[in-house]
């Protein structure tokens, strides 16, 4: 158990569905990450938060929402998504975002029909 | 812009070998690399993490190299184990840049008995 904690672990939806991918992190961390793992292509990073404030956002398009109430909890918000986003999406966290050792979810495996 | 190359994509040996993995970047201009773990559908786990003012950081039957100047890092397993089976990922970091890991794309390891 990593203590990043990722749910749904599958999620299937249509292109007009709206759903939503939670992360909570168990680890007293600060900075908190979003990242999208295709078939065939390196990780990437989607969105990063630090204590609560987003400080980055990696040209990720508007249908893909992220959210982070507190330090432990990061939703990643979808609607009107395109079968090529169906990846693998990864929550991370780590101590306060000064590129120290980061701690991933086992993630949540999206399937856009 | 920053690329991160794993070589080779794919290695089977049997029990007990030693083995290198390869790991190259372009940009090296880098604060930190990170060696991560992912076994299939799951989450990543860091293995190793070297600043850029390290040679090597080791742990257990790890041990991993960075040679900035020639943009190079190996990761050395020690009598491999059907266990070590897993996909092996190198990440570098950018100075200043919070959270934003170049990955490589990995090498899928298998450990036969």
């Amino acid at each position: 158990e990593t203590g990043v904690t990722q749910t749904p672990r599958h999620l299937v939806m249509g292109m007009t569905n709206k759903k939503s991918l939670k992360c909570e992190q168990h680890l007293g961390h600060n900075a908190m990450y979003w990242y999208k793992q295709s078939a065939k292509k390196p990780l990437e990073l989607m969105f990063v938060y630090n204590f609560k404030e987003q400080t980055e956002n990696n040209s990720v398009p508007s249908r893909f929402s992220p959210e982070c109430p507190n330090s432990s909890h990061l939703f990643l918000h979808l609607h009107t998504l395109q079968p090529e986003d169906s990846a693998l999406y990864l929550c991370a966290s780590s101590q306060d975002g000064t590129n120290e050792k980061l701690f991933f979810g086992s993630g949540t495996q999206l399937s856009v029909l | 812009k920053q690329e991160v190359t794993q070589i080779p994509a794919a290695l089977s040996v049997p029990e007990g070998e030693n083995l290198v993995l390869n790991c190259s970047f372009t940009d090296s201009a880098i604060y930190n690399l990170q060696w991560f773990r992912q076994d299939p559908g799951k989450g990543l786990t860091s293995l190793l993490l070297i600043q850029s003012s390290q040679r090597e950081q080791t742990s257990g039957r790890l041990n991993a190299s960075l040679d900035k100047s020639s943009g190079r890092s190996t990761l050395y397993i020690a009598a491999s184990q059907p266990g070590d089976s897993a996909t092996y990922l190198c990440a570098v970091t950018r100075g200043g840049s919070q959270g934003n890991l170049i990955f490589g794309k990995g090498t899928k390891l298998s450990v036969k008995p």
